[in-house]
C-alpha cells in the first residue's frame, strides 16, 4: 500500500545547530501534510502543516519544504534546543475516496547534544 | 480550555477480557480517530468517524469496535478477538479534516 516513510531513523545534532528531518511520500495526489513532534509517553504535538499548493511554509523556528516533483518533505528546525529532542513524524492525507485520515511514517528520533 | 481527553492513562487487561478506552473532545470537531502505536513505530489507523452515528474501519480494525453516539465522544473497545492488544492508543479529532488534535494516549497492557 501507499505509505509515508523517512530516510533516517535517528538524527543527532549539537545544541544551536540547525536540524533537517526528511520524509518521502509515495502518493503524489496527497494534498495535505503535517509534521508532528512526540515526546515519550505523550500524544503527538502539531508542529506545522503545508498544503500541496505551497512549497514552503515557515513557523517559529521551523520551516517545512515540500517538493512535489520528487515527493519529498523536510522539516527544518533552526537553533536546535535540548527541548527539541523527540520523535518527529510526517503525516499525509491521501485522497482516498471517502476516507480523510492521516497516514503516518515510522518517525525520526532527534537527539540534541548539549 | 478546549481539548481532547483520553482516559484512563494506563489500563491493564486480563486475557479474554474486553476493555473500553474513553475519548472525549470539546473542540466541536466533527471527525474523530483512533490510532494504535507500537514501540518504535508510527501510528496506524484503527477506526475513524466523520460524523455522529457513522464510523469506518481503518487499516487494523480487527479485534476492535467503536461507537459514535455523541459528537463529543468516540469510545474504543478492545475485544478478546484482538490477539496482541498491548500498545499505546491515541485518539484524535479534526474539523473538516484539518486541525488534527491528539489526546495524551492510553497505554494498554495485557497481564
Amino acid at each position: 500500500g501507499e505509505s509515508v516513510g523517512l530516510h533516517l531513523p535517528t538524527l543527532s545534532v549539537q545544541e544551536g545547530d540547525n536540524s533537517i528531518i526528511n520524509c518521502a511520500y509515495s502518493n503524489s495526489a496527497s494534498d495535505y501534510f503535517i509534521w508532528y513532534k512526540q515526546e515519550s509517553g505523550k500524544g503527538p504535538q502539531f508542529i506545522i502543516d503545508i498544503r500541496s499548493n505551497m512549497d514552503k511554509r515557515q513557523g517559529q523556528r521551523v520551516t517545512v519544504l515540500l517538493n512535489k516533483t520528487v515527493k519529498h518533505l523536510s522539516l527544518q528546525i533552526a537553533a536546535t534546543q535540548p527541548g527539541d529532542s523527540a520523535v518527529y513524524f510526517c503525516a499525509e492525507i491521501p485522497p482516498s475516496r471517502g476516507r480523510r485520515a492521516l497516514t503516518f511514517g515510522s518517525g525520526t528520533r532527534l537527539q540534541v547534544q548539549p | 480550555d478546549g481539548g481532547i481527553t483520553q482516559s484512563p492513562k494506563y489500563l491493564f487487561r486480563k486475557e479474554g477480557q474486553n476493555v473500553t478506552l474513553s475519548c472525549e473532545q470539546n473542540l466541536n470537531h466533527d471527525a474523530m480517530y483512533w490510532y494504535r502505536q507500537d514501540p518504535g513505530q508510527g501510528l496506524r489507523l484503527i477506526y475513524y468517524s466523520q460524523i455522529v452515528n457513522d464510523f469506518q474501519k481503518g487499516d487494523i480494525a480487527e479485534g476492535y469496535s467503536v461507537s459514535r453516539e455523541k459528537k463529543e465522544s468516540f469510545p474504543l473497545t478492545v475485544t478478546s478477538a484482538q490477539k496482541n492488544p498491548t500498545a499505546f492508543y491515541l485518539c484524535a479529532s479534526a474539523r473538516q479534516n484539518y486541525g488534527y488534535t491528539f489526546g495524551s494516549g492510553t497505554r494498554l497492557t495485557v497481564v
